[in-house]
């Protein structure tokens, strides 16, 4: 099992659609969870960085941690052509001072 | 804006040759770097640990005379791939850890394509 279960998708959504990704995870001392956002050929781009259970917002886009489910999500509001692009979570025991594990990434199109 | 760089974003070499990356953190000090490694739909692999002032290092199966890592400064470190081979070809990215938070930036990546 890995330490860390993303579907790669591809997901296709509608343009204004609300977009739910999400990931699980096996390894209890994880405590920092991360969602990147990497564009083709491009490397990874910070969205969202928290390190507590409950969610947090910002503008569009919304990270959920349950932490006794093993369990995050990145919600994406009104969803957009230009948010197309592959979402990788991301958590670590202790920020990114220490080894980070990926998921292997959401592939997901935006269609206009 | 980026808040890590890497150089060049894309090269191309000819088999046995050594080519070397950039990593730089703009406007924080970094004393801890990561060398990743992604192969097409895959995700992305730590290869090593830069450490400032001290040797990398390397994850399990990343050959350390090969990839050879040099953190020279507080914002700099450098992979160079040495004798470099078709099968080396691939996208390398580097990441640093920012501030008492943790969060981790990447830079743009490095396409590397060994002929």
């Amino acid at each position: 099992q890995k330490e860390v279960e993303q579907d790669p998708g591809p997901l296709s959504v509608p343009e204004g659609a609300i977009v739910s990704l999400n990931c699980t995870y096996s390894n209890s001392a994880f405590q920092y969870f991360m969602w990147y956002r990497q564009y083709s050929r491009k490397g990874p781009e910070l969205l969202m960085y928290t390190y507590s259970s409950g969610n947090k917002e910002d503008g569009r886009f919304t990270a959920q941690v349950d932490k006794s489910s093993k369990y995050i999500s990145l919600f994406i509001r009104d969803s957009q052509p230009s948010d197309s692009a592959t979402y990788l979570c991301a958590m670590s025991p202790s920020g990114g001072y220490q080894k980070v594990t990926f998921g292997i990434g959401t592939k997901l199109q935006v269609i206009p | 804006g980026a808040v890590v760089s890497q150089h060049p974003s894309w090269v191309i070499c000819k088999s046995g040759t050594s080519v070397k990356i950039e990593c730089r953190s703009l406007d924080f000090q970094a004393t801890t770097m990561f060398w990743y490694r992604q192969f097409p739909k895959q995700s992305l692999m730590l290869m090593a640990t830069s450490n400032e002032g001290s040797k990398a290092t390397y994850e399990q199966g990343v050959e350390k005379d090969k990839f050879l890592i040099n953190h020279a400064s507080l914002t700099l470190s450098t992979l160079t791939v040495t004798s470099a081979h078709p099968e080396d070809s691939s996208f390398y990215i580097c990441s640093a850890p920012r501030g008492d938070t943790g969060e981790l930036f990447f830079g743009e990546g490095s396409r590397l394509t060994v002929l």
